[in-house]
Order: C-alpha cells, then sequence, then structure tokens
C-alpha cells in the first residue's frame, strides 16, 4: 500500500524557516517523481513544487520561487520542503504527493504550517 | 498558465440524483493530462478519474470522466451521501500544473 506521511509542519513567525518531510513507503520512491501542493484555510489546492526522481529538475510555483526548496533522498525514500522567508500568506496545510504521470497522483495526509507573530 | 475554470461553484443535489461537472481549460491541455479529484471535509483529497476518462482503482462506477482538449466533464450517475465533498480537477501535461477553484457539491 502507497503511504506518504508528511511532517514538520507547525507555528514559525514571519521571516523564519521551516522543513517539511515526506516518508514514502509501499513504492520504490526513486522511479517517481515528486510533488507539493498546498492549501491555505478555506481556499483551493496549489501546486508548489515539483522534483524529478533523482533530483536533478524541480520547478516552483512563481509565490514560492526564491524561497521554497524541494530536494529528496532516495536512500532514506524521503521528499523534503525547506521554506525560508516564510509569510502569513504561506500559512496552508501542505501535501506531498506522488506523481504517476498520466495515471494520476496520490497523496499524503497533510501537514498544516502555520505564519504568525 | 493553463486556467482551468470549474463550474458550477457550488452545486445543490438530492442523494440518488445525477451530477454533472464542468472543467474548462484556458489552452488545450497536452495529452489529455486531466484529473479529478474529490475532497471531503477535514480529508486530504483523493484521486477520482486520470487522463480525463480513466477511473482509479477503487472508484466506483458510478463515477465517469469524459472530454478532451478544452472541456471536461465529472459525471455522478446516481449520488450517495459520501459523494456530497469538493472536486477539482487538474492538469498536469504542462508547467507550471494548475487546478480548477472546485466544485462543492452540498446536499439540497
Amino acid at each position: 500500500e502507497v503511504q506518504l506521511a508528511e511532517s514538520g509542519g507547525g507555528l514559525v513567525q514571519p521571516g523564519g524557516s521551516l522543513r517539511l518531510s515526506c516518508a514514502a513507503s509501499g513504492f520504490t520512491f526513486s522511479t517517481y517523481w515528486m510533488f507539493w501542493v498546498r492549501q491555505a484555510p478555506g481556499k483551493g489546492l496549489v501546486w508548489v513544487s515539483h522534483i524529478n526522481s533523482d533530483g536533478s529538475n524541480t520547478n516552483y510555483a512563481d509565490s514560492v520561487k526564491g524561497r521554497f526548496t524541494i530536494s529528496r533522498d532516495n536512500a532514506k525514500n524521503t521528499l523534503f520542503l525547506q521554506m525560508n522567508s516564510l509569510r502569513a500568506e504561506d500559512t496552508a496545510v501542505y501535501y506531498c504527493a506522488r506523481d504517476r504521470r498520466f495515471n494520476g497522483q496520490d497523496w499524503g495526509q497533510g501537514t498544516l504550517v502555520t505564519v504568525s507573530s | 498558465e493553463i486556467v482551468l475554470t470549474q463550474s458550477p461553484g457550488t452545486l445543490s443535489l438530492s442523494p440518488g440524483e445525477r451530477a454533472t461537472l464542468s472543467c474548462r481549460a484556458s489552452q488545450s491541455v497536452s495529452n489529455n493530462y486531466l484529473a479529478w479529484h474529490q475532497q471531503r471535509p477535514g480529508q486530504a483529497p483523493r484521486l477520482l478519474i486520470y487522463g480525463a476518462s480513466n477511473r482509479a482503482t477503487g472508484i466506483p462506477d458510478r463515477f465517469s470522466g469524459s472530454g478532451s482538449g478544452t472541456d471536461f466533464t465529472l459525471t455522478i450517475s446516481r449520488l450517495e451521501p459520501e459523494d456530497f465533498a469538493v472536486y477539482y480537477c487538474l492538469q498536469h501535461g504542462s508547467s507550471p500544473w494548475t487546478f480548477g477553484q472546485g466544485t462543492k457539491l452540498e446536499i439540497k
């Protein structure tokens, strides 16, 4: 069974940093692209970032470019999102997900990030 | 960037009725890389349909998807109580990936 378990969320002050992790199991992690999506309270889903299977290619939404960094450790089956210079508008539930290309996406349960003083 | 517009924003129906949800893209979606996801309150999204018309594993056959190019439809043939949720379309054929704003399916 595919499992994606996010961790690392919490309360952080504006301008602060946070590192999210996503532990993957139930599939060969190193062969799949992975991505992060976020959902602000009461709002819709927004794609944040993407990483290819070996970590050599990444992509970011304009709203987080230069502040967030996606990475992965294929030896530990873990996806990361390093978030710096956090703003109030970054407050959201962050989901990690597996990209099965044409065959769709699988989701984790999400972790809440709150940026507030 | 491809903009996805979902309609209606809210759909009020009764259990047993048929639901038709629309997703219109501002440009053609590459290779029909169009998925539909369901999100129940307090839960993570769940994949329903991929490739515009293929049901994901374990999804009941009352859910069906159709369309190509710029116009896509999700149909729920006979609504069950657990189907009342928010539905999002997602295009993942062109970067950046984009979601529609969602259609809330509520009990009438």
